[in-house]
């Protein structure tokens, strides 16, 4: 399978913990997005990735979550100090900017659950 | 975060039936994408638009891109059980750049056999 893949696919977690997701992208894709998505909505944009490089964060992500490219490859997605709130499917996704045009292929997404 | 418009939110059909349903937005987009999301699953692309007035077709599934630009529909032809799932509108605003996508509410499509 050459899609996205992330990981775990659930986790569930105390208040106050911290949790790290990993997202792997399609291989020659040069850009790397996280969503969050809530029960009954649309997914909503935290962050995104041109190669290492972190070139947008929404004002969702707090000063609790950090996401990170090191080699520009996989990303992780950290979450300190979890909160009830923090409660959601957090997706990956990835494209390739072609002629102008970029198709975002998403992961399964990590079901995240906070106690 | 802003959302896109999505119609109707729900719908109920019965196998066989065509089935549409529409993308709104106060603002121009540049291009549209449609996603099918299963439960606990991530969404899967059906469908990208890229010029205003573009009709694209993916198997029984046909999307165009509104002259306005402001708008965008997916038609569903000879609904089968396997259809049954959330559908996601998500488009470009033309003021943005190409990472800033916006996705609708959704339409969840149920088919009854």
């Amino acid at each position: 399978d050459t899609g996205v893949s992330q990981d775990p696919r659930h986790k569930i977690t105390k208040r106050g913990q911290n949790v790290t997701f990993r997202c792997d992208p399609i291989s020659e894709h040069n850009r790397l997005y996280w969503y969050r998505q809530t029960l009954g909505q649309g997914p909503e944009f935290l962050t995104y990735f041109q190669n290492e490089a972190q070139l947008e964060k929404s004002r969702l992500l707090s000063d609790r979550f950090s996401a990170e490219r090191p080699k520009g490859s996989f990303s992780t997605l950290e979450i300190q100090r979890t909160e009830q709130g923090d409660s959601a499917m957090y997706l990956c996704a990835s494209s390739l900017l072609a002629g102008g045009h970029t198709r975002r292929y998403f992961g399964p997404g990590t079901r995240l659950t906070v106690l | 975060g802003q959302q896109l418009n999505q119609s109707p939110q729900s719908m109920f059909i019965q196998e066989g039936e065509d089935v549409s349903m529409n993308c709104t937005s106060s603002s121009i987009f540049n291009t549209w994408l449609w996603y099918k999301q299963d439960p606990g699953e991530g969404p899967v692309l059906l469908i990208a638009l890229y010029k205003a007035g573009e009709l694209t077709s993916n198997g029984r599934l046909t999307a165009q891109f509104g002259i306005t630009r402001k708008d965008s529909f997916l038609n569903i032809s000879a609904s089968i059980p396997s259809d049954v799932g959330i559908y996601f509108c998500a488009g470009q605003p033309f003021t943005s750049g190409t990472y800033k996508y916006i996705f609708g509410t959704g339409t969840r499509l149920k088919v009854l056999a």
